[in-house]
C-alpha cells in the first residue's frame, strides 16, 4: 500500500464546476505539498501545509493531521485549470525526502 | 527571474552510453533534488545534496552519479548501469529548511533506445 494515496485518479468537469480532489496518508507527516503539473511537464507548488485551511485565488486546501488527509478544493474551475494534481508529504522519519501521490488528472471542458 | 534550469528538454541515447542531465538554479537554495517520474507512479527520489560537495543516496539511486561543486548546479548522470533509465527526470531545489516549498525545473525526458 503507498504511503500517500490519492483520489480520484481521473476527474473530468465542466467548466465553472467545483472540484475537490483527496489525499490521504499513513505516515506522520511534518507538511503537506499540493503541486501542479502542467502537460509540458514542468512542476508549480501550490500550496504546504502542516495544519488548517491555506487560499490563494480559487485554490483553497484544507489538511486534518488527526485523520491522515487532506483536500485541495478549485472553486470556478476553467480549462486553464487542467492538469495534474500531486500531493505529497513530508514524512517526520526522513525529513528531507517527500513522498508523493500518483497524481490527479483533472481535465476541465468549456 | 529566479529559477531552476534543467537542459536539454529532450535527450536520445543508445542504450550503453552515459549521459548527463543538466540543472541549474540561481535562487540561491542549499538543497538540491533529482527526482524520477514513471507513467502512474509517484516521483522517486534519486539523489539529494543540501550542501556544496556533499550529496546522499535517495530512493532509486543504483545506475546514477551526481555532483556539487557549485551551489548553482546540480548534473546527474545516467550511467550505462541503469537497467530502465527511459523516463521523466524533474530537478528540485530548496532552502535548507525542511519546512520550506520545492521549486522545481521543466524537466528533461531521456529516452534510451
Amino acid at each position: 500500500k503507498n504511503e500517500v494515496e490519492q483520489s480520484p485518479q481521473n476527474l473530468t468537469a465542466q467548466e465553472g464546476e467545483f472540484i475537490t480532489i483527496n489525499c490521504s496518508y499513513s505516515v506522520g507527516i511534518s507538511a503537506l505539498h499540493w503541486l501542479q503539473q502542467h502537460p509540458g511537464g514542468g512542476i508549480v507548488s501550490l500550496f504546504m501545509l502542516s495544519s488548517g485551511k491555506k487560499k490563494h485565488g480559487r485554490l483553497i486546501a484544507t489538511i486534518n493531521i488527526q485523520e491522515k488527509h487532506s483536500s485541495l478544493h478549485i472553486t470556478a474551475s476553467h480549462p486553464r485549470d487542467s492538469a495534474v494534481y500531486i500531493c505529497a508529504v513530508r514524512s517526520i522519519q526522513g525529513a528531507q525526502k517527500l513522498v508523493f501521490g500518483q497524481g490527479t488528472r483533472l481535465t476541465i471542458n468549456p | 527571474d529566479g529559477g531552476i534550469t534543467q537542459s536539454p528538454k529532450y535527450l536520445f541515447r543508445k542504450e550503453g552510453q552515459n549521459v548527463t542531465l543538466s540543472c541549474e538554479q540561481n535562487l540561491n537554495h542549499d538543497a538540491m533534488y533529482w527526482y524520477r517520474q514513471d507513467p502512474g507512479q509517484g516521483l522517486r527520489l534519486i539523489y539529494y545534496s543540501q550542501i556544496v560537495n556533499d550529496f546522499q543516496k535517495g530512493d532509486i539511486a543504483e545506475g546514477y552519479s551526481v555532483s556539487r561543486e557549485k551551489k548553482e548546479s546540480f548534473p546527474l548522470t545516467v550511467t550505462s548501469a541503469q537497467k530502465n533509465p527511459t523516463a521523466f527526470y524533474l530537478c528540485a531545489s530548496s532552502i535548507a529548511s525542511v519546512a520550506s516549498p520545492l521549486h522545481f525545473g521543466n524537466g528533461t525526458r531521456l529516452t534510451v533506445t
